[in-house]
């Protein structure tokens, strides 16, 4: 059963960074596109960016253009997101998700950013 | 930026029908997709591309989508069904959420 796990969350001051990281397995990663979607606890799901699969293209949500960079390594069957310049509105739960089509067919766990001095 | 619309809170009786309601400019010219979120669970998609139900989900699970509104309709409402609700559109090469539906059955 394929699977999709994430890490690299945690506590972060404002201005700070963080690289997430979410490890795929047991599906062909290198044929899909992936996105990040993200979730403020109690509140909605927000997309946050997506890469295609071979990484030659990338989308963002406005808020984070300029900021988070998504990025892919097929041969390790992963998928990161740096996040620089990190603010008090992107404390979230951060998941990763598979693109199948005009839909998100596979989410992982999710892994929890906390931006705070 | 598109948006999605939708009701903050449905209440359904258990065996009736609920419909959740996503609304967006054109909606109907985009293919949505419906996704259920227990407590402390990831969301899982109950529908794609309008009104496709994925292996291993109910029956009572179904979709439409024409015009500026497509729906989520839940026939045979069960305690198991109560959770968020979420619709999903892309926007050129955007993703959007609806802002999320609780469904309580009671």
């Amino acid at each position: 059963e394929m699977r999709l796990v994430e890490s690299g969350g945690g506590l972060v001051q404002p201005g700070g960074s963080l690289r997430l990281s979410c490890a795929a397995s047991d599906f062909s990663f290198n044929i899909h596109w992936m996105s990040w979607v993200r979730q403020v606890p109690g509140k909605g799901l927000e997309w946050v960016a997506n890469i295609k699969k071979d990484g030659s293209e990338k989308n963002y949500v406005d808020s984070v253009k300029g900021r988070f960079t998504i990025s892919r390594d097929n041969a390790k069957n992963s998928l990161y997101l740096q996040m620089n310049s990190l603010r008090g509105e992107d404390t979230a739960v951060y998941y990763c998700a598979r693109d199948k089509g005009y839909h998100f067919d596979s989410w992982g766990q999710g892994t929890l950013v906390t931006v705070s001095s | 930026s598109y948006e999605l619309t939708q009701p903050p809170s449905v209440s359904v009786s258990p065996g009736q029908t609920a419909s959740i309601t996503c609304s967006g400019d054109q909606l109907g010219e985009k293919y949505v997709s419906w996704y259920q979120q227990k407590p402390g669970q990831s969301p899982v998609v109950v529908i794609y591309e309008d009104n496709k139900r994925p292996s291993g989900i109910p029956e009572r699970f179904s979709g439409s989508n024409s015009g500026n509104t497509a729906t989520l309709t839940i026939s045979g409402t069960q305690a198991v069904d109560e959770a968020d609700y979420y619709c999903q559109a892309w926007d050129f090469n955007t993703g959007v959420f609806g802002g999320g539906t609780k469904l309580t059955v009671l």
